[in-house]
């Protein structure tokens, strides 16, 4: 059965130190792969995502995520936090011919340091 | 682009009677759209797909009976919560995609307090 790892459950950082947020999936081939970040009482948002190609994708609000094969991860990263970055962040994996099964991780729930 | 709405942010409603909550794409045309519900400190647990013009699929251990879901048109999707209990609060959650490959959009959520 397809899965996903966000191995920490929370994490605290400095604001203007820089993040790494861990996601690994299993899954026999290369899914589709998202983040998306959920502040308080909301919903969620569309952070960036991987279908192919490059594997070193940016998204909004300066977070990039690079999805290895060999390592079936797909990392969050942002090399300067702000103090706007708290919130809880949700990896999730499609699998390529069902696009309709969503497989999110449990999340993690990044605090910044002023 | 690509704002989906969800309505209404916050109800509380008391133990046997029915809740509505309505999930419009406000931008885009939805085929399909989904509805999750969120534990706390618990990551998002789909409960059904919702298909244009069609019955809902639920998942597994998902009252249908209890879980109504309606998708009457290309931008609205409703979920009633009937004969509603205080296990049923929760924080139940939307989303939409305009397209077979697209990513899912989600609406800001609706916290449900059965009382």
């Amino acid at each position: 059965a397809q899965s996903v790892t966000q191995p920490d459950i929370h994490i605290t950082v400095s604001e203007g130190a820089s993040l790494e947020l861990r996601c690994n999936y299993s899954y026999g081939a290369t899914p589709y792969l998202f983040w998306y970040v959920q502040s308080p009482g909301q919903g969620l948002q569309l952070l960036l995502k991987y279908f192919s190609g490059d594997t070193l994708v940016q998204g909004i609000k300066g977070f990039e995520a690079e999805f290895k094969r060999s390592q079936s991860s797909f990392n969050l990263r942002k090399p300067s936090v702000h103090w706007s970055d708290a919130a809880e962040y949700f990896c999730a994996v499609v699998v390529r011919h069902n696009f309709n099964k969503f497989y999110f991780g449990s999340g993690t729930k990044l605090n910044v340091k002023p | 682009g690509a704002v989906v709405s969800q309505h209404p942010s916050r109800v509380i409603c008391k133990s046997g009677t029915s809740v509505k909550i309505e999930c419009r794409s406000l931008d885009f045309q939805a085929t399909t759209m989904f509805w999750y519900r969120q534990f706390p400190k618990k990551s998002l647990m789909l409960m059904a797909t919702s298909n244009e013009g069609s019955k809902a699929t639920y998942e597994q251990g998902v009252e249908k009976d209890k879980f109504l879901i309606n998708h009457a048109s290309l931008t609205l999707s409703t979920l009633t919560v009937t004969s509603a209990h205080p296990e049923d609060s929760s924080f139940y959650i939307c989303s939409a995609r305009e397209s077979q490959n697209s990513p899912l959009h989600f609406g800001n959520g609706t916290r449900l307090t059965v009382t």
